[in-house]
């Protein structure tokens, strides 16, 4: 199993770009989430899906698009890049939203200028 | 006030050390409970699940007082490669991550 997957590693943007961060598992997990990682700020939610064509938002939704068309994907989707969203961003999944284990994926650093 | 915090240290302690996080959350409706593992530039990890009874995985002990709302983590015999930023997580059915507690250990 490859777990969680996450393309592109690195990504640099100018501001009122737009772009997909795609995520893929291979667990069968219903529950999967995007969260970002700011310095000093922990791992913030920003869209999560609790089954294919269900999705909810997080802490921080504002400037991002999810969608779940399938099990294994949950890309996630920036409308018009700002620098404010220069951040790390993981995708997790887990069997279970909120009970068990999330399993996080190697991460995309973004930056936008 | 962030629904989940942690003291980000920085912890210096000396190899074979003991270390206690400490995090407290403010959702009295949580029922998840989790410490997770987070090396510099890496994705978190799971360290271990939080029980009401308290658990011990090796030199790890975790511990619930729900009363409180309080959870710990106590590290025996630190080794080196325990540095790492530990991310205290609560919540239920959205899991909320503290802003992680940074660990050094030195020899």
């Amino acid at each position: 199993n490859a777990g969680v997957t996450q393309t592109p590693k690195f990504q640099v943007l100018k501001t009122g770009q737009s772009m997909t961060l795609q995520c893929a598992q291979d667990m069968n997990h219903e529950y999967m989430s995007w969260y970002r990682q700011d310095p000093g700020m922990g791992l913030r939610l920003i869209h999560y899906s609790v089954g294919a064509g269900i999705t909810d938002q997080g802490e921080v939704p504002n400037g991002y698009n999810v969608s779940r068309s399938t099990t294994e994907d949950f890309p996630l989707r920036l409308l018009s890049a700002a620098p404010s969203q220069t951040s790390v961003y993981f995708c997790a999944s887990s069997d279970r939203a909120g009970y068990n284990e999330q399993f996080f994926g190697p991460g995309t650093r973004l930056t936008v200028l | 006030r962030k629904e989940v915090e942690q003291d980000p240290g920085p912890f210096n302690v000396p190899e074979g050390a003991t270390v206690a996080f400490n995090c407290t959350y403010s959702n009295s409706a949580s029922q998840s409970f989790f410490w997770y593992r987070q090396d510099c530039r890496k994705e978190p990890k799971l360290l271990m699940s939080v029980y009401s009874s308290g658990n011990e995985d090796g030199r790890f002990t975790a511990q619930l007082n729900r009363a409180s709302q309080y959870i710990s983590l106590l590290i025996r015999d630190s080794k080196l490669s325990d540095s790492a930023t530990y991310l205290c997580v609560a919540g239920f059915q959205k899991l909320v991550f503290g802003t992680g507690t940074r660990l050094l250990v030195s020899p």
